[in-house]
């Protein structure tokens, strides 16, 4: 697609619970970039994937948190054992990295609600 | 580590009227951005800015890029209903993105 697309849109999930939210890029965007955003909050930085680098998880809250990213494209975001602080809006964004610029264009975002 | 401080926190103006809103940091960035938030939407970027003492524009908005590279503002002139939203700086050295807290926006008709 032209766009940043994630999956799912809106996700309610039991305590507990291991949720995995995915994030297709766009195409030839070589970084990709995971945020965090509470309701009224910014945009806490949570992962970022350059190229293959490693990626840097500096801003990931917990060890609950994971991220992947296969073949230099999709990527995975996942919670295990979710909390209900875990509850917020999951944001991807890529961008061309390296030379191309930090121009980063977003995806709709998945909101997760843990119950 | 490194952080963005964007000010006001919340705006509420008369349609018509100029807005401006900045953001510091304590930091030295190469790379700033202005990104406009809708409700239930992803942010969407206004304005790149790669060069310190950069002025661009794009329609009614202008952002520069401090001459410290610590510090840009984004100003919006002849306020419009649909600039209501909530406005984010960025900024990154090595690509990676940190964003400030956001200013709301609020456009009285």
């Amino acid at each position: 697609g032209a766009g940043v697309s994630q999956s799912p849109s809106n996700k309610v999930t039991e305590k507990g619970k291991d949720v995995e939210l995915r994030c297709d890029p766009i195409s030839g965007h070589t970084a990709l970039y995971w945020y965090r955003q509470s309701l009224g909050q910014g945009l806490e930085f949570l992962i970022y994937f350059q190229g293959n680098s490693a990626p840097d998880k500096s801003g990931l809250p917990s060890d609950r948190f994971s991220a992947e990213r296969t073949g230099g494209s999709v990527s995975t975001l996942t919670i295990q054992r979710t909390q209900q602080e875990d509850s917020a809006v999951y944001l991807c964004a890529s961008s061309l990295g390296g030379q191309g610029g930090t121009e980063a264009f977003f995806g709709q975002g998945t909101r997760l609600t843990v119950v | 580590g490194q952080q963005l401080n964007q000010s006001p926190q919340s705006m509420f103006i008369q349609e018509g009227e100029d807005v401006s809103m900045n953001c510091t940091s304590s930091s030295i960035f190469n790379t700033w951005l202005w990104y406009k938030q809708d409700p239930g939407e992803g942010p969407v970027l206004l304005i790149a800015l790669y060069k310190a003492g950069e002025l661009t524009s794009n329609g009614r908005l202008t952002a520069q890029f401090g001459i410290t590279r610590k510090d840009s503002f984004l100003n919006i002139s002849a306020s419009i209903p649909s600039d209501v939203g909530i406005y984010f700086c960025a900024a990154s050295n090595t690509g990676k993105l940190i964003f400030g807290q956001g200013t709301t926006l609020q456009v009285k008709p």
